[in-house]
């Protein structure tokens, strides 16, 4: 069975900063990987996708991500954050064929004027 | 907009009292998930399935139950629900073919309070 963490439960960047969200996930095969987006009281919003080939990811709103294989991490990054980005980030790792995902407990982005 | 509808949006009940959140699809698509989500877990796997009458257990099942009879309607039912059971309940739908890497698409959320 696959699992998701996500060390930092809240983290605080001024806006113009760049930034980095990590996640490490666990599963036996390739993984299909994932980072959503939540907004308050909104449902969660797909930001980008690994599966194959490349292991350097873009996604929407300049988020990226990078899959690193042999340190099981899929780390989000953005160089120059905004005061939009404020919102819930949750990693997620899916099985093979991607038919079952798990996700992570989310980190909390602040952004400081 | 991935043409999906949870209902109810907002429900409080008691103790012990049968709960039913109705998830549907416009869309008929194979594959339904439910999921909560709580404050420091994030969301986590209820139940999902991956067609008419084929459902199987993710991670948080103990207390519900699912059913599927149609493809656009999954159900998740709460028998006797209790107050741990106060959450935020997403529906989500993966799209499958060309293009479609197993992404889920949420729905809104229905907001359950068990008092």
């Amino acid at each position: 069975a696959q699992s998701v963490t996500q060390p930092d439960i809240h983290i605080t960047v001024s806006e113009g900063a760049s930034l980095e969200l990590r996640c490490n996930y666990s599963y036996g095969a390739t993984p299909y990987l994932f980072w959503y987006v939540q907004s308050p009281g909104q449902g969660l919003q797909l930001l980008l996708k690994y599966f194959s080939g490349d292991t350097l990811v873009q996604g929407i709103k300049g988020f990226e991500a990078e899959f690193k294989r042999s340190q099981s991490s899929f780390n989000l990054r953005k160089p120059s954050v905004h005061w939009s980005d404020a919102a819930e980030y949750f990693c997620a790792v899916a099985n093979t064929g991607g038919f079952k995902t798990i996700f992570g407990a989310g980190t909390r982005l602040f952004v400081k004027a | 907009d991935a043409g999906i509808t949870q209902s109810p949006r907002h429900k409080v009940t008691e103790t012990g009292t049968p709960v039913t959140l109705r998830c549907h699809q416009t869309e008929n698509h194979r594959y339904m998930y439910w999921y909560r989500q709580d404050p420091g877990h994030g969301l986590r796997l209820i139940h999902y399935s991956y067609g008419v009458k084929d459902t199987d257990k993710g991670e948080v099942s103990d207390g519900y139950s699912v059913s599927r009879s149609k493809t656009e309607d999954f159900l998740l039912t709460l028998e006797s629900a209790t107050s741990s059971q106060t959450s935020v309940y997403f529906c989500a739908i993966r799209k499958t073919g060309q293009g479609n890497s197993g992404e889920l698409f949420f729905g809104e959320g229905s907001r359950l309070t068990v008092l």
